[in-house]
């Protein structure tokens, strides 16, 4: 069983630029969450998808897009980067509502 | 707007020590999971409690939901050097799904040999 990948590991950016992450969900999952994750706090929802569709949104602006494809691999798109958005970004997958699966995080740092 | 809190945010403590943190809200939660996260790797789940009252043990570890559904401790029994990392707790609100959660601050806890 593969779990949760998610690339690139580390990325630096500089302000005002765009980045996408990535994910691939752990095998037979059809539902990715998003969460970002500050230094010494716990992780912050973002959004989540089911089945290619956004199925709730935390509180973040629209800057923080993302999509899900047909194999129930995700992105997350981040535009007009700002220093505040320096943080882990996690990914998380899970199958018809039950309890979520981690990847390790990209590490993205704005300068 | 559904909040959760730690406590205590840090605790280093000697190897064979016992210890005890705590996740507190005002809100009822209909499920609460507990997790670990070691730098540099992202949370794994340890446990979910769903019923108030509800005690589960998992090895050294001690996990009890609030009779109201609002807050959750965790026990740990002679700590060790592996059970040092990030201690957190998240709060489900929907009785259908456990994906949906909030997450606490944490607990950073250090293991001293």
């Amino acid at each position: 069983e593969t779990g949760v990948t998610q690339s690139p590991t580390h990325l630096i950016k500089t302000r005002g630029q765009q980045v996408t992450l990535r994910c691939s969900s752990q095998s037979g999952h059809n539902t990715v969450s998003w969460y970002q994750q500050a230094l010494g706090q716990g992780p912050q929802f973002i959004f989540q998808y089911y089945r290619e569709e956004e199925n709730g949104r935390g509180n973040f602006p629209p800057r923080f897009s993302g999509l899900q494809f047909p194999n129930y691999s995700s992105e997350l798109n981040v535009n007009a980067l700002e220093l505040d958005d320096s943080a882990l970004y996690l990914c998380a997958s899970s199958l018809d509502r039950q309890p979520q699966h981690f990847g390790d995080g990209t590490r993205l740092s704005i300068l | 707007t559904q909040l959760l809190e730690q406590s205590p945010q840090f605790l280093s403590i000697q190897e064979g020590e016992n210890l005890t943190v705590y996740c507190n809200s005002s809100s009822v939660f209909s499920s609460l999971q507990w997790y670990r996260q070691e730098p540099g790797e992202g949370p794994v789940l340890l446990v979910t409690v769903v019923t108030g009252g509800e005690v589960k043990k998992l090895k050294r570890l001690t996990f009890q939901f609030g009779d109201a559904r609002k807050d959750s401790s965790l026990h740990i029994t002679a700590a060790q050097p592996g059970d040092t990392g990030l201690y957190l707790c998240a709060g489900a609100s929907s009785e259908t799904s456990y994906d949906k959660v909030i997450f606490g601050p944490g607990t950073s806890l250090s293991v001293i040999p």
